[in-house]
């Protein structure tokens, strides 16, 4: 069956660091993949999106690379704030999903960032 | 530029009492509609999507059906609550997918059921 891992155990890193977050997925072949942060007690808010043909994405501090050989993506925040705290999400949308436009989310890496 | 709203921003239910969540998106037409689950320290569960009025399809069986009464509203009912329906739900949009696009979410509904 599809399958989207991340990481389940936080991820503590100290202030101006690069944060690294993992997410691999198995049984899939996703035309593009995003990521979202989600605040607790908040909706997921989109911060990327990289397809299938692109290696890699920038967004200021943010960088995401994606590997469909290792079914694999990295998600790079550098220079990391307190305010980069947050969990992190990764979802796909496969090839054929028609007009539905559904998405799979894994279940989210928590990121804690200490000053 | 477009809105989502989501009410109850919070509730408490008794068990075996029926639930309406409401989700309402501005600034758009004919926009795909979602609705999720989330439980405690777990990744987002769809329930329930939509591509247009009247056309619902469920991702997972269970206790909660939804509608979508007019094109820019949907909704989130159930007859009798269980305990296990208890959780944070997320509406989210987004437009009709002929080219690659991302999911815009509400501020989502805390349910406790007692």
């Amino acid at each position: 069956s599809q399958k989207i891992e991340q990481n389940s155990e936080a991820l503590n890193i100290q202030e101006g660091k690069t944060a690294t977050l993992t997410c691999n997925y198995t049984n899939y072949s996703p035309a593009y993949l995003q990521w979202y942060r989600q605040d607790p007690g908040r909706g997921p808010v989109f911060l990327l999106l990289i397809r299938e043909n692109e290696k890699e994405k920038r967004k200021e501090r943010l960088k995401v690379t994606f590997d469909t050989t290792l079914k694999q993506s990295l998600f790079h925040i550098t220079a990391s704030q307190p305010a980069d705290s947050a969990t992190y999400l990764c979802a796909l949308e496969g090839n054929g999903s028609g007009n539905t436009g559904k998405l799979i989310f894994g279940q989210g890496t928590t990121l804690q960032v200490k000053p | 530029s477009q809105t989502i709203h989501q009410w109850p921003a919070t509730l408490v239910q008794p068990v075996g009492s029926p639930l309406s969540l409401e989700c309402t998106v501005e600034g758009t037409s004919n926009p795909n509609l979602y609705w999720y689950r989330q439980a405690a320290g777990r990744g987002l569960q769809l329930l329930f999507y939509s591509v247009g009025i009247g056309q619902i399809s469920s991702e997972v069986p269970q206790n909660l059906s939804a509608s979508r009464p007019q094109d820019r509203q949907f909704i989130l009912s159930s007859k009798k609550l269980l305990l296990s329906d208890s959780g944070f739900y997320l509406c989210a949009w987004r437009t009709q997918p002929w080219s690659f696009g991302t999911q815009y979410f509400g501020p989502g509904t805390r349910l406790t059921v007692l």
